[in-house]
């Protein structure tokens, strides 16, 4: 069953510690994304990376870091200098680069107080 | 800068309407795909059109890509209240930028 898993589906931290939100992919697919969608709006590109041990900061990359050791796997870390890191976080991914059809996994909801 | 830009925001349809969201952008785009979420779910995606002036239909809806390539939009008929979700389109420019218009909430009452 091939797919894209993101864990967990809620998290709850305090202020001031990092956090790191999980993404996995066995579609075989090179490229992988992490956008921001805060109630009642669109998708804002954090990071996103064409290919392994190389990822490009999208239009949101403030107080997050990602890595991409493996080709399966996109890690986020939203830091403690994320100014409002509440948010849902959506984990995609595509066969072609940027602008290509994206899979997205069931998302991330992330609660900091 | 660049945005993509979708209206209305909200449209509240009764059960057996048409309903059409527009995506308009600030530069020429390379593609346009859209996306569905449902509530509380993930977008998943629609389809894609390249070409200037392309036309595509997935049963009740009809997909559209602008002659200048700036615009596009996706017309729903005798909408059904599994259409409810908040519709987005999606663009990649000529710079390999892409962005997620702010999406269009449709609710659908029976």
């Amino acid at each position: 069953d091939g797919g894209i898993t993101q864990s967990p589906k809620y998290l709850f931290r305090k202020e001031g510690q990092n956090v790191t939100l999980s993404c996995e992919q066995n579609l075989n697919h090179d490229a992988m994304y992490w956008y921001r969608q805060d109630p009642g709006q669109g998708l804002r590109l954090i990071y996103y990376s064409q290919i392994v041990n190389d990822f490009q900061k999208g239009d949101i990359a403030e107080g997050y870091s990602v890595s991409r050791e493996k080709k399966e796997s996109f890690p986020l870390t939203v830091t403690s200098a994320q100014k409002n890191p509440t948010a849902f976080y959506l984990c995609a991914s595509s066969q072609q680069g940027l602008g290509g059809e994206q899979y997205f996994g069931p998302g991330t909801r992330l609660t900091v107080t | 800068g660049q945005q993509v830009m979708q209206i209305p925001q909200y449209q509240h349809v009764q059960e057996g309407e048409d309903f059409t969201t527009y995506c308009n952008s600030s530069t020429t785009l390379s593609n346009i795909q859209w996306y569905k979420q449902r509530p509380g779910g993930h977008p998943v995606f629609l389809i894609q059109l390249v070409k200037s002036g392309e036309v595509k239909k997935q049963k009740r809806l009809t997909f559209q890509f602008g002659e200048a390539k700036k615009n596009s939009s996706l017309h729903i008929t005798a909408t059904q209240t599994t259409d409810v979700g908040t519709y987005f389109c999606a663009g990649r420019d000529n710079f390999n930028k892409f962005y997620f218009g702010s999406g269009t909430k449709l609710n659908v009452k029976p």
